[in-house]
């Protein structure tokens, strides 16, 4: 079985331009969520979807930040603008059930880099 | 706010040598998993432990939550290349989602 598919793998833009990264997660999973990791913070939770339904978006930094999930085969999380603060890894994960030990099962990420 | 502390941040050891790191909070959880993540992948989960005291095995690996659900140990024995990887724990709420991620302990261990 397929497992989350996320492109692109690696991303580099310039300040100021639209990014927009996509997941695929696992077919008949109902939970999504999208994680960025840094050095600094680790693996940081920005948005999760239940059914398609976004439950909780408290971690996306800012307006600049968007995501959507327009069917449970498919997510985007877009920045626009980017700035260069927003240079780290962006996982999707998905899983079955909403129970915190449900097992998440991340995509091998999008390597963002913002000049 | 929820934080999980994982010691060492780094560790570089020989193929052979045993191993433990952990991971730490002033929280109690109701659930603790370890994932590990190698370079350029996503993580991956290798356990969940839910009871205090809880000990868990994986082959070489032996996992242990904490009696009072505050922090977790993850020991490897005779450690080999392929264990090389970042070690990350994560704290669950029981019914809630969402999962706090430590920051993870790099390992390297040298053929």
């Amino acid at each position: 079985d397929a497992g989350v598919i996320q492109s692109p793998r690696h991303e580099v833009t310039e300040m100021g331009q639209e990014v927009t990264l996509r997941c695929k997660p696992i077919s008949g999973h109902n939970s999504l969520f999208w994680y960025r990791q840094t050095m600094m913070r680790g693996l940081e939770l920005l948005i999760y979807f239940n059914n398609n339904v976004p439950i909780d978006d408290s971690g996306m930094p800012e307006d600049r930040f968007s995501a959507k999930m327009p069917n449970a085969s498919f997510s985007t999380l877009k920045i626009q603008p980017s700035e260069p603060r927003d240079s780290a890894v962006y996982f999707c994960a998905s899983k079955l059930g909403t129970d915190s030990t449900d097992t998440q099962y991340f995509g091998p990420g999008t390597r963002l880099t913002v000049l | 706010t929820q934080l999980l502390e994982q010691s060492p941040q780094f560790l570089s050891i020989q193929e052979g040598e045993n191993l433990t790191v952990y991971c730490n909070s002033s929280s109690v959880f109701s659930s603790l998993q370890w994932y590990r993540q190698e370079p350029g992948e996503g993580p991956v989960l290798l356990v969940t432990v839910v009871t205090g005291g809880e000990v868990k095995k994986l082959k070489r690996l032996t996992f242990q939550f904490g009696d009072a659900r505050k922090d977790s140990s993850l020991h490897i024995t005779a450690a080999q290349p392929g264990d090389t990887g970042l070690y990350l724990c994560a704290g669950g709420g029981g019914s809630n989602y969402k999962l706090t991620f430590g920051k993870g302990t790099l390992l390297t261990v040298n053929p």
